[in-house]
């Protein structure tokens, strides 16, 4: 079954550099979410798109945005890196189905800053 | 708001059972199971919607108790591949839907 697609798998950049994070969400799903998780930590809600829309923000960083394409892969781009910013990406996806909101996560962005 | 995950961690003999719970002080619409290896994604184990609901994914099964917002994950005769961090994802009543307020987590160990 084909699953959540996120590129890169890692990235190595330096401070007040700018990062692309891609995602490529589970065919025919209809919403994708943006999440961070930080080492040992629980992973923390950033973003969400339903319909290429904007469906909700988090604890998303000015500096950082985000959109959904006709596509519907999504992209995350953070500006002015900081290193507090070093940690996993995930990318989730659902479609939901008699309010039942199952989501799928992507392998992940390794996102390390300098 | 985050859910209160008990215990944070467990360690387990193969074939051992074990209890993680869930609880949050807001009423929750959905609870939602992921088990997490080191450096991995969450694994999407179940969802449950409704109070008094119960389901299952092999041997791990779990209940939600709407009225006291608690959800509790079980775990039966455990084996080496059950072993990492069980992560309770909420969905409340009233936020948007398919925010998941993650708990801190129960590292789970199986050994042999």
């Amino acid at each position: 079954a084909a699953g959540v697609i996120q590129s890169p798998r890692h990235l190595i950049k330096e401070k007040r550099e700018t990062a692309t994070l891609k995602c490529y969400p589970i065919p025919r799903h209809d919403t994708v979410y943006w999440y961070q998780q930080g080492p040992g930590q629980d992973p923390q809600f950033l973003i969400s798109f339903y319909e290429k829309m904007q469906s909700d923000k988090g604890s998303i960083p000015d500096r950082f945005s985000a959109q959904q394409f006709s596509d519907y892969h999504s992209e995350l781009n953070m500006s002015s890196l900081e290193l507090g910013d070093s940690a996993l990406y995930f990318c989730a996806s659902s479609r939901t189905s008699g309010g039942r909101n199952e989501q799928f996560f992507g392998p992940g962005t390794r996102l390390t800053v300098l | 708001q985050q859910p209160v995950q008990s215990p944070q961690a467990v360690i387990l003999r193969e074939g051992e059972d074990a209890v993680i719970n869930c609880s949050s002080s807001k009423a929750l619409y959905s609870v939602h199971w992921y088990r997490q290896k080191h450096g991995e994604a969450p694994v999407f184990l179940m969802i449950l919607l409704k109070g008094g609901e119960q389901m299952r994914h092999e041997k791990i099964s779990a209940s939600f108790n709407e009225k006291k917002q608690q959800s509790s994950l079980y775990l039966t005769a455990s084996q080496l591949s059950y072993s990492g961090t069980y992560f309770c994802g909420t969905e409340r009543y009233g936020g948007s839907q398919g925010n998941l307020i993650f708990g801190k987590g129960t590292k789970l160990s199986v050994k042999p």
